[in-house]
């Protein structure tokens, strides 16, 4: 299967600084890569995602990156609130698309 | 519309009991997962099913069952719970081409 790696697994910023996450996944036949954000206590909720033929995808203030080369991609959230606080999940689908394999996790904490 | 509903959300079983958790979504979806969730580990796939009357182990499935009832229900059984089971346990579906995966809202399960 799929192996995800996730990094780092807490991160504090200043409310209105950037925010980074990384992952990086062993299987060069993955081709969707979404990001999952859990607030304390409740379910993962899809943020943003994308597939293998894109570089870069933006939604407002997050965007996502992705080298397939390294075989690593990217969370990136500007300006952050803290609404923003959370942990993060990248994940990755590996050879069998149906599956979805995920990272540890990122805790970001946005400090007001 | 109510997504996924899973059941119990909380549960304390002791060393050896059985136990099964529910899971049912509403959006005739095809595919269905079990996740667990522990501190610093990311969600971990545990059973799988791509449609009705098929499943497919995850990467965690040692001591659970599971039953595709329908295209609807999706369960997992513990036969004889052991305290490294302790832990959150996440139903989610996806629907046919569809990337997204829907969560439920998570089983607290604790075995003394």
């Amino acid at each position: 299967g799929e192996n995800v790696e996730q990094h780092p697994s807490t991160l504090s910023v200043q409310e209105g600084d950037s925010a980074v996450i990384k992952c990086t996944y062993s299987d060069s036949a993955s081709n969707y890569f979404p990001w999952y954000k859990q607030e304390l206590g409740k379910r993962p909720q899809l943020i943003i995602d994308i597939r293998s033929n894109v570089g870069e995808k933006k939604d407002q203030r997050i965007a996502v990156t992705l080298n397939k080369t390294a075989k690593h991609f990217s969370l990136h959230i500007t300006e952050t609130q803290p609404e923003d606080s959370a942990v993060y999940f990248c994940a990755a689908t590996g050879g069998d698309f149906n599956k979805f394999y995920f990272g540890s996790g990122t805790k970001l904490n946005v400090k007001p | 519309n109510a997504g996924v509903t899973q059941t119990p959300k909380f549960q304390v079983l002791k060393t050896g009991q059985s136990m099964t958790l529910q899971c049912a979504q509403d959006m005739n979806h095809n595919s269905m997962y079990w996740y667990r969730q522990d501190p610093g580990m990311g969600l971990r796939l545990i059973y799988y099913s791509a449609s009705e009357g098929t499943t497919d182990k995850g990467e965690v499935p040692n001591g659970y069952n599971v039953s595709r009832l329908n295209k609807r229900e999706f369960s997992l059984r513990l036969e004889s719970a052991a305290p490294s089971q302790t832990s959150v346990y996440f139903c989610a579906s996806r629907g046919p081409g569809g990337n997204t995966i829907y969560f439920g809202e998570g089983s607290w399960l604790t075995v003394v």
